[in-house]
């Protein structure tokens, strides 16, 4: 149990469909963040949030659309995405920006 | 452009030896060096390095950073199957975007 859940763990979607990622922390941390994670490439960091608001954005194409409500959860928003985006989606959070990240468990995501 | 490379790629040792993993980085704005392990899902953070020459160390597992010569390692002695895992070395940038790069990892399996 790391303090930082994800849901769902599997999802698979069709290219026009519409979905959301989840995360969600218990830990009291002030920082949230998205990463994809591919087969044989480096974890890509996506968005990251410090106070619910974005301050960093990895040149992510607009399919990807993150949410901060509060600082315990972010989602994902997914739309019209393309095969290349089947990957693990790794959540994490931390104290501050900067400190060590917990990491959820993922969600993995498969496009038809 | 920034990046980090870690070698080896893969490892295969038996039960009782000792291996070094190495991460080098070509960053502007260098802040701090991370090590995480990775087995099948959530990494879990091992150590956050940000000085040159000390040495931090947590049971059979130990790290120093070259700030230098742009580098650190991650050393396991006596390794157990336990440690078969894939490596990830990361590192942070100076302001306040979070910004985080990864390398690809390295992949070590313990034999028994």
């Amino acid at each position: 149990e790391t303090g930082v859940t994800q849901t769902p763990r599997h999802l698979v979607m069709g290219m026009t469909n519409k979905k959301s990622l989840k995360c969600e922390q218990h830990l009291g941390h002030n920082a949230m963040y998205w990463y994809k994670q591919s087969a044989k490439k480096p974890l890509e960091l996506m968005f990251v949030y410090s106070l619910e608001e974005r301050v960093e954005n990895n040149s992510v194409p607009s399919r990807f659309s993150p949410e901060c409500p509060n600082s315990s959860h972010l989602f994902l928003h997914l739309h019209t995405l393309q095969p290349e985006d089947s990957a693990l989606y790794l959540c994490a959070s931390s104290l501050e920006n900067n400190q060590p990240q917990h990491f959820g468990d993922g969600t993995r995501l498969s496009i038809l | 452009e920034d990046k980090v490379v870690q070698s080896p790629l893969s490892l295969v040792v038996h039960e009782g030896d000792t291996v070094t993993l190495n991460c080098s980085y070509e960053v502007t704005n260098f802040r701090s060096l991370l090590w995480y392990k990775q087995e099948k899902k959530a990494p879990t953070f091992l150590f956050m390095l940000t000085s040159s020459g000390i040495e931090k160390k947590s049971g059979r597992l130990s790290s120093i950073l070259d700030k230098k010569e742009l580098f650190s390692i991650l050393n396991i002695t006596a390794t157990q199957t336990g440690d078969s895992a894939v490596y990830l070395c990361a590192v942070t940038f100076s302001g306040n975007t979070g910004k985080l790069i990864f390398g690809q990892g390295t992949t070590l399996q313990v034999k028994p």
